[in-house]
């Protein structure tokens, strides 16, 4: 059973650029949150989405968007980059809406702002 | 007063020895509980999960929850260097739909 698959692995942008991250949950799973982790503030929530519609937002800017098809793949996009958004973005599936059950995290995309 | 609190440590035990890994939350009415290890490098990985008072086993691991002191914890029995990794703490409030994480406690393994 495939688990979480985030691309690219590796991003690095200039300061005011956007970027556009990609995840595939485990097959069956309708729900997709997304983590920003940095050695400072930890693991933050961003955002979780369940059948297409984000059903959660945490406290991030405007820049932060992100989306869900209705493959039940999510993609997330950050708008005119900043320093500070240098960090590891995770997506997590969930099987049914809600955490109950615990995530199961992809391998994280590591996004470097210069 | 954050969410969900673990001691970032280092915590150090030798070979063999139990660590005891420590979280408290806030939402007294948080629902279930998880503990996940993240290598280096790596992304965190669910190891227990828990939903009632008391005490669950799984294999070395045994989590255990007090809602009234609204307090979660992580015995790693016969600790090994593998399991040198950061451990990190995870709430589910009621209302979210969401995990909410404290900052992980390290944990070193010294044979």
């Amino acid at each position: 059973k495939a688990g979480v698959t985030q691309t690219p692995r590796y991003l690095i942008k200039t300061r005011g650029q956007q970027v556009t991250l990609s995840c595939s949950p485990i097959s069956g799973h309708r729900s997709v949150s997304w983590y920003q982790q940095t050695p400072g503030q930890g693991l933050q929530f961003l955002f979780e989405y369940f059948s297409e519609t984000q059903r959660n937002k945490g406290n991030f800017p405007g820049r932060f968007s992100g989306r869900q098809f209705s493959n039940s793949r999510s993609e997330m996009n950050v708008s005119t980059l900043e320093l500070g958004d240098s960090a590891l973005y995770l997506c997590a599936s969930s099987p049914d809406r809600g955490a109950n059950y615990g995530y199961t995290f992809g391998s994280g995309t590591r996004l470097t702002v210069v | 007063q954050k969410e969900v609190e673990q001691n970032s440590g280092p915590l150090s035990v030798p070979e063999g020895a139990i660590a005891s890994l420590n979280c408290t939350y806030s939402d007294r009415v948080s629902q279930s509980f998880f503990w996940y290890r993240q290598y280096s490098g790596k992304s965190p990985e669910l190891i227990m999960s828990i939903y009632s008072n008391g005490d669950k086993e799984d294999g070395r691991f045994t989590a255990q929850l007090n809602k009234a002191s609204q307090y979660v914890s992580l015995l790693i029995r016969d600790s090994q260097p593998s399991d040198s990794a950061t451990y990190l703490c995870a709430v589910n409030p009621q209302y979210g739909n969401k995990l909410v994480f404290g900052a992980g406690t390290i944990l070193r393994v010294k044979s």
